[in-house]
């Protein structure tokens, strides 16, 4: 079971708004809504940004937003802060018969 | 405070074992389903092994399966991960979260995280 596929890096000024796509496959991204998005700074735990593809957890800024199209789950972050700047990774309940949960090979959103 | 708080990383050598503990509290730790999750340094998440409420259930990622058993105790709001046969691919640093808001949906709540070293 590969990883789901999302850009190495993206990057964006203060105010701005970003994107990190998350691509997987019919077993997994595409079959299910239950995709979801997670922060990690370095040295940290990472932290529930998104579930269920769209849906945030008590506490998350509504800057952050989560949608899909097919096999393809999506993060956008709206009004970039310096804050923002950490590893961002997707999962997604799978059907494989290897594993329940795969993850993203995260994504380092840089600030500029 | 809901929290998870992980234990018993450490230095191992290849085919040893280990022993993680996740200690829960601020929440009812027997109404959710536990998951393991790993990181190797420099690298991404994996996603390792998760336990039904009850223990009932149990299911592990291939590479892990036969090596290494979650299981927890309820009376203890304790999750556990008995590692056997330990190899250098194995070394990262492990954390137990909770499953939200269902079975191999997301992940709410994380550990701190504990790290295992397999090295000789």
């Amino acid at each position: 079971q590969s990883a789901l596929t999302q850009p190495a890096s993206v990057s964006g000024s203060p105010g701005q708004s970003i994107t990190i796509s998350c691509t997987g496959t019919s077993s997994d991204v595409g079959g299910y809504n239950y995709v979801s998005w997670y922060q990690q700074h370095p040295g940290k735990a990472p932290k529930l940004m998104i579930y269920d593809v769209s849906n945030r957890p008590s506490g998350v800024s509504n800057r952050f937003s989560g949608s899909k199209s097919g096999n393809t789950a999506s993060l956008t972050i709206s009004g970039l802060q310096a804050e923002d700047e950490a590893d961002y990774y997707c999962s997604s309940y799978t059907s494989s018969s290897t594993l329940e949960v795969v993850f993203g090979g995260g994504t380092k959103l840089t600030v500029l | 405070e809901v929290q998870l708080v992980e234990s018993g990383g450490g230095l191992v050598q290849p085919g040893g074992s280990l022993r993680l503990s996740c200690a829960a509290s601020g929440f009812t730790f027997s109404s959710y389903w536990m998951s393991w999750v790993r990181q190797a340094p420099g690298k991404g998440l994996e996603w390792v092994a998760n336990i039904k409420q009850d223990g009932s259930e149990k299911y592990y990622v291939d590479s892990v399966k036969g090596r290494f058993t979650i299981s927890r105790d309820n009376a203890k709001n304790s999750l556990y991960l008995q590692m056997n046969s330990l190899r250098a691919e194995d070394t990262a640093v492990y954390y137990c979260a909770r499953d939200f808001p269902a079975w191999a949906d997301a992940f709410d709540i994380w550990g701190q995280g504990t790290m295992v070293t397999v090295s000789s």
